[in-house]
């Protein structure tokens, strides 16, 4: 039980299109998703959390309008890296948390976005 | 200082080692604790929880200290396959999840 998968695995574009990641709960219900970068030999780095049916709540430092969270159902969770450039190539890597109140979260396999 | 600090690293042991990391928190109201594994350009996956009475699996046992703010996980007969990058995770009590920036272990042969 507990599967997130990740789509798409890995994405290669060029600068100034946008990207669109979708994470989904394969056999639960994920009242909150989060997303994460992570840099080579760095940490995870939580870029927001978001909530199925209402606004996501962005770390500081992360812009809102550069990457558009939606989680319009209890299953799926996207996030759109607009206008990408260089510097937004990364491990982008979601997870998920059920309604049980249990706080465990469950890891997307990643995508990794290489913007030429 | 952070909210999470977990020792640096790298270890690097032999095969059959017995190896512990440590992992302090300074939210004294945090109220779950877990210890994740991530593998090399890959994903982090659960790996246990911790509580206070201790929590064994296997080769891993995972404690946690209220007291003096700080989990810890020991595994022993370290297994080549031991080789990851191990996080902890401290959740709030408003469920904020906030992760370490993670130990490297190394087990050579």
């Amino acid at each position: 039980g507990a599967v997130v998968s990740q789509h798409p695995s890995w994405v290669i574009c060029k600068s100034g299109t946008s990207v669109k990641i979708e994470c989904r709960s394969l056999d639960f219900q994920a009242t909150t998703m989060f997303w994460y970068r992570q840099f080579p030999k760095q940490s995870l780095m939580l870029m927001a959390t978001s909530n199925e049916g209402s606004k996501a709540t962005y770390e500081q430092g992360v812009e809102k309008d550069k990457f558009l969270i939606n989680h319009a159902s209890l299953t799926l969770s996207t996030l759109t890296v607009t206008s990408a450039h260089p510097e937004d190539s990364s491990f982008y890597i979601c997870s998920a948390r059920d309604q049980s109140g249990v706080y465990e979260q469950y890891f997307g396999p990643g995508t990794r976005l290489t913007v030429t | 200082r952070k909210e999470v600090e977990q020792d640096p690293g790298p270890f690097n042991v032999p095969e059959g080692a017995t190896v512990a990391f440590n992992c302090t928190y300074s939210n004294s109201a945090s109220q779950s604790f877990f210890w994740y594994r991530q593998d090399c350009r890959k994903e982090p996956k659960l790996l246990m929880s911790v509580y206070s009475s201790g929590n064994e699996d296997g080769r891993f046992t995972a404690q946690l200290n209220r007291a003096s703010q700080y989990i810890s996980l020991l595994i022993r007969d370290s297994k080549l396959s031991d080789s990851a990058t191990y996080l902890c995770v401290v959740v709030s009590g408003a469920g904020k999840s906030t992760f370490g920036d993670g130990t490297t272990l190394t087990v050579k042969p």
